[in-house]
C-alpha cells in the first residue's frame, strides 16, 4: 500500500505571495492533519480534516487555511506569505482520525520564502 | 505553552549501547503517546506507542516505560546501530473527536561504531 503522499516536495516563493500543497493520504485513510517543523518552533500542529471537515486547528494565524476533498486528499494554502513561513510542512493520515489512531506521515513539503 | 518536554537534547551512544530518551507532560487528559523517528530530509516514521493502561511496551528493539503518576514516558533502544542514528519525538494526544498530536522538541541520536 503506498504512503502519504505530498507535492510538491519543495517550493520557493517570495514574501507576499501565496502557496498550495497538497498531500494524499493512504488509501482507506480518512483523517489529514498538517503539520508545520522548523528548527525553532519543532513540530506544530496546523489543522486536521475528517471527512471534508475542518475538525481541530492549530494556533496559526488565518493566513494559513486548508481544505480536503471527497476522495481524502487534502490542500493547505498559505496567503501572503513571510520569511518566518519558510519551513518544512508535513501531513499525516490516519483511518479515522481524532481518535488517537496512528498518523502516518508524507515527507513533506520543503517551504522557501524569500 | 510546552506540553510535552524531551530530554536530552542530543545523544550519543556506542554501538551495542542502550540510548534513553525521557519525556515528561502536563496534560492529564492525554491518553496516546507514540514515539516518531526522523531521518533527515524524511517525514517522521511512527516507531511505536502507547496508552497509559500500560506500564511498559516492546516491539523490536525499542521499549517504551509509562509512568503515569509522574506523567513521564521514555524511549529505550536496545543493541543500538549506526542505522539508527536519526531524531526522535516524543508526542501525545488525546483520544476524542479533536485529537491532535503534541510533540517534545526532539533527541538527535547519534551510535557510534
Amino acid at each position: 500500500k503506498a504512503g502519504v503522499t505530498q507535492t510538491p516536495r519543495y517550493l520557493i516563493k517570495t514574501r507576499g505571495q501565496q502557496v498550495t500543497l497538497s498531500c494524499s493520504p493512504i488509501s482507506g485513510h480518512r483523517s489529514v492533519s498538517w503539520y508545520q517543523q522548523t528548527p525553532g518552533q519543532g513540530l506544530q500542529f496546523l489543522f486536521e480534516y475528517f471527512s471534508e471537515t475542518q475538525r481541530n486547528k492549530g494556533n496559526f494565524p488565518g493566513r494559513f487555511s486548508g481544505r480536503q476533498f471527497s476522495n481524502s486528499r487534502s490542500e493547505m494554502n498559505v496567503s501572503t506569505l513571510e520569511l518566518g513561513d519558510s519551513a518544512l510542512y508535513l501531513c499525516a493520515s490516519s483511518l479515522v482520525g481524532g481518535t488517537g489512531i496512528e498518523q502516518y506521515f508524507g515527507p513533506g513539503t520543503r517551504l522557501t520564502v524569500t | 505553552q510546552q506540553q510535552v518536554k524531551q530530554s536530552p537534547q542530543s545523544l550519543i551512544v556506542q554501538k551495542g549501547g542502550i540510548p534513553i530518551i525521557n519525556c515528561a507532560y502536563e496534560n492529564t487528559a492525554f491518553d496516546y503517546f507514540p514515539w516518531y523517528q526522523q531521518f533527515p530530509g524524511k517525514g517522521p516514521a511512527l516507531l511505536i506507542a502507547i496508552r497509559p493502561d500500560v506500564s511498559e511496551k516492546k516491539e523490536g528493539r525499542f521499549t517504551i516505560s509509562f509512568n503515569k503518576s509522574a506523567k513521564q514516558f521514555s524511549l529505550h533502544i536496545m543493541d543500538s546501530q549506526p542505522g539508527d542514528s536519526a531524531t526522535y519525538f516524543c508526542a501525545a494526544s488525546t483520544t476524542g473527536t479533536a485529537s491532535k498530536l503534541t510533540f517534545g522538541t526532539g533527541t538527535r541520536l547519534q551510535v557510534t561504531l
